[in-house]
């Protein structure tokens, strides 16, 4: 079965310093995963996907299909990176299934 | 284009009673989908679509029923409030398999 497994409920590290966001999953077929964030009292939306293999925010994540992990990655954190953060794997043609998310905080 | 729209943002509601959340999106897309988020457990699939007429049970179905009548409208149907459904509800709607997934706004349901 599919599962996405985020292991850090919350996150906390200074402006400036690096983040790193796990993500693992599980799935038989070829993956195709995702990073979506929400702000504070805002709608999901998303910051990148591993097809597409862009920066966005200055964050990066690459897929490590031997590791099965899609980590998150950002070399020096901004107070306006605050926020949860959740991997999503496409399962099969239809679903999307989400990990449980992990809150980070960037503390000034 | 309003994206996806969910109606209402807020809701109380007493053990028993039914509503319908609802949710529109206007930019024709075919697939869309019900979570619902609660601390610590994430977003959880409810029920999905993959386009007008079709719809099918998600992870956590129990006490939800969905319909798909047109191709903008997904509305996520409570026939008996229960405690346990006091959550923040996401619609969200895609293109299509491999595009992105725009969510709506929320709604808070609260079961007292």
């Amino acid at each position: 079965a599919q599962r996405v497994t985020q292991p850090e409920k919350l996150l906390s590290v200074f402006k400036g310093a690096p983040v790193e966001l796990k993500c693992n999953y599980s799935y038989s077929g070829s993956p195709e995963l995702f990073w979506y964030v929400q702000y504070s009292r805002q709608r999901l939306q998303l910051l990148l996907r591993h097809i597409s293999r862009e920066s966005i925010k200055g964050f990066t994540a690459d897929l490590n299909k031997g590791e099965t992990s899609f980590h998150l990655k950002k070399p020096f954190a901004q107070e306006e990176d605050s926020a949860m953060y959740y991997c999503a794997l496409r399962s099969g043609s239809e679903k999307l299934v989400f990990g449980k998310g992990t809150k980070l905080t960037v503390n000034p | 284009n309003a994206g996806v729209t969910q109606t209402p943002k807020f809701q109380v509601l007493k053990t028993g009673q039914s509503m319908t959340l609802q949710c529109a999106q206007d930019m024709n897309h075919e697939y869309m989908s019900w979570y619902r988020q609660d601390p610590g457990m994430g977003l959880r699939l409810i029920h999905y679509s993959v386009g007008a007429g079709i719809t099918d049970q998600g992870e956590v179905p129990n006490g939800y029923n969905v319909s798909r009548s047109t191709t903008e409208d997904f509305p996520l149907r409570l026939l008996s409030a229960a405690p346990s459904q006091t959550s923040v509800y996401f619609c969200a709607s895609r293109l299509d398999s491999s595009t992105e997934a725009f969510f709506g706004q929320g709604t808070r349901l609260t079961v007292v």
